[in-house]
């Protein structure tokens, strides 16, 4: 099993292009997450699918949208990029519904915003 | 908000020693995880440990918690360049969200 993939690895975008993130799972999970990370602050939870057909807004959602395409997709997609969204971005699943369940994390992508 | 503070934040230590580190945590959980991050890489589940709980070992690690004060120890014990690594711990707030902490950066020195 892969577990969880992303692509692309790496990214550099301009200020104002858009992207999607893609991230994919094999375990047959039910919720999939999406988090950057920033140095000095943790992963901050982005938006998150607790199944399949329902997507919420996590701690810092503002500039970001998501699809749970079907239950092994979820993509995250930057309509106008900023620099303030250079970061690196993690893709995550875990079995139950729940949240607080171990999660499983993708290798995650560099995305670079000038 | 992060709910977890991991303490301290860097820690280096000789092969061999046990490293120990310390998650503070604000509000009730169900409960808390610990993740090690290899530098470049994705995070990896180390430990769940429940509320109820009070002492997990894994292998070489053994995490204790004390929900009355609101805080977690994670110990690696004869440490070895291969866990050289930072390390989350995660908690449940009741809106069943993960909050991870910053990190504690673990250098362990051959």
């Amino acid at each position: 099993n892969a577990g969880v993939t992303q692509t692309p690895k790496f990214q550099v975008l301009k200020t104002g292009q858009s992207m999607t993130l893609q991230c994919a799972q094999d375990m047959n999970h039910n919720s999939m997450y999406w988090y950057r990370q920033d140095p000095g602050m943790g992963l901050r939870l982005i938006y998150y699918s607790a199944s399949e057909g329902t997507t919420d807004k996590g701690e810092v959602p503002n500039g970001y949208n998501v699809s749970r395409l079907n239950k092994r997709e979820f993509s995250l997609r930057l309509e106008s990029a900023a620099p303030s969204q250079t970061s690196v971005y993690f893709c995550a699943s875990s079995g139950g519904i729940r949240t607080q369940e171990t999660q499983y994390f993708g290798p995650g992508t560099r995305l670079l915003v000038l | 908000s992060q709910q977890g503070e991991e303490d301290p934040q860097a820690l280096s230590i000789q092969e061999g020693e046990n490293a120990t580190m310390n998650c503070s945590y604000k509000t009730s959980i169900n409960n808390l995880q610990w993740y090690r991050q290899n530098s470049g890489r994705g995070l990896v589940h180390l430990i769940l440990i429940r509320s109820n709980e009070r002492e997990k070992h894994s292998g070489r690690l053994r995490v204790t918690l004390d929900t009355s004060k609101k805080s977690s120890s994670l110990l690696i014990t004869a440490s070895r360049a291969a866990d050289t690594a930072s390390y989350f711990c995660a908690t449940d707030p009741n809106d069943y969200k993960l909050s991870f902490g910053a990190g504690t950066t673990v250098t362990v020195r051959a």
